[in-house]
């Protein structure tokens, strides 16, 4: 078993619907992150959160400690955001900010 | 802008041969680091480093080498020992031996094997 599992692995959604994508994660954490890897594999840190929630525009993050937890929302879904959403945990270790990824969530949002 | 550049995006290898890829960072991040990325798998860390002079080997770090001499260059060859090297290679780079910092990513480099 993976230490952090995402879902869905694919995801479609017509423009302006809402979208979630979850993220668990079986290691003590530091911090999580979200990232974002577009068709051409460049990536793109959206958020690093440690608890409760952050918003920028359209895109919310929450996290739930006791849970193991994270979900990223997008809200009014827009085809440029059309990526893979990477999620990512800082475990808790001294000195290193080395990161545990997850496997990717694949998300087309058709117009 | 300051950010990370790796060259070259696409890079082809002929079995047996060295190849080595460019990672350069104008950030003036201490930390860099070089990830494998497979088809339906996570990003896997070959090799970091916290500081100039001074790496340390991830998990995957079988087949590969890398130097850092200088802050903002942490170049990683790929060797003809390691038996597989198609994949994506991400570089990353953050302000430092804190945990939890961000990352920042360059574009990739996509190597082939002729």
């Amino acid at each position: 078993k993976n230490e952090v599992e995402q879902s869905p692995q694919n995801l479609t959604a017509q423009e302006g619907e809402f979208i979630t994508i979850n993220c668990s994660y079986s290691v003590g954490i530091s911090a999580l992150h979200w990232l974002q890897q577009h068709p051409g594999g460049g990536i793109v840190s959206l958020f690093m959160l440690s608890s409760g929630k952050k918003k920028h525009g359209r895109l919310i993050a929450t996290i739930n400690i006791q849970e193991k937890h994270s979900s990223l929302h997008i809200t009014a879904s827009h085809p440029r955001d059309s990526a893979v959403y990477i999620c990512a945990v800082s475990g808790l270790s001294y000195n290193t900010d080395k990161l545990i990824f997850g496997t990717g969530t694949r998300l087309q949002v058709f117009p | 802008d300051g950010g990370i550049t790796q060259s070259p995006k696409y890079l082809f290898r002929k079995e047996g041969q060295n190849v080595t890829l460019s990672c350069e960072q104008n950030l003036n991040h201490d930390a860099m680091y070089w990830y494998r990325q497979d088809p339906g798998q996570g990003l896997r860390l070959i090799y970091y480093s916290q500081i100039v002079n001074d790496f340390q080997k991830g998990d995957i770090a079988e087949g590969y080498s890398v130097s850092r001499e200088k802050k903002e260059s942490f170049p990683l060859t790929v060797t003809s020992a390691q038996k597989n090297p198609t994949a994506f290679y991400l570089c990353a780079s953050s302000i430092g031996a804190s945990v939890g910092q961000p990352q920042h990513f360059g574009d990739g480099t996509r190597l082939s094997i002729l």
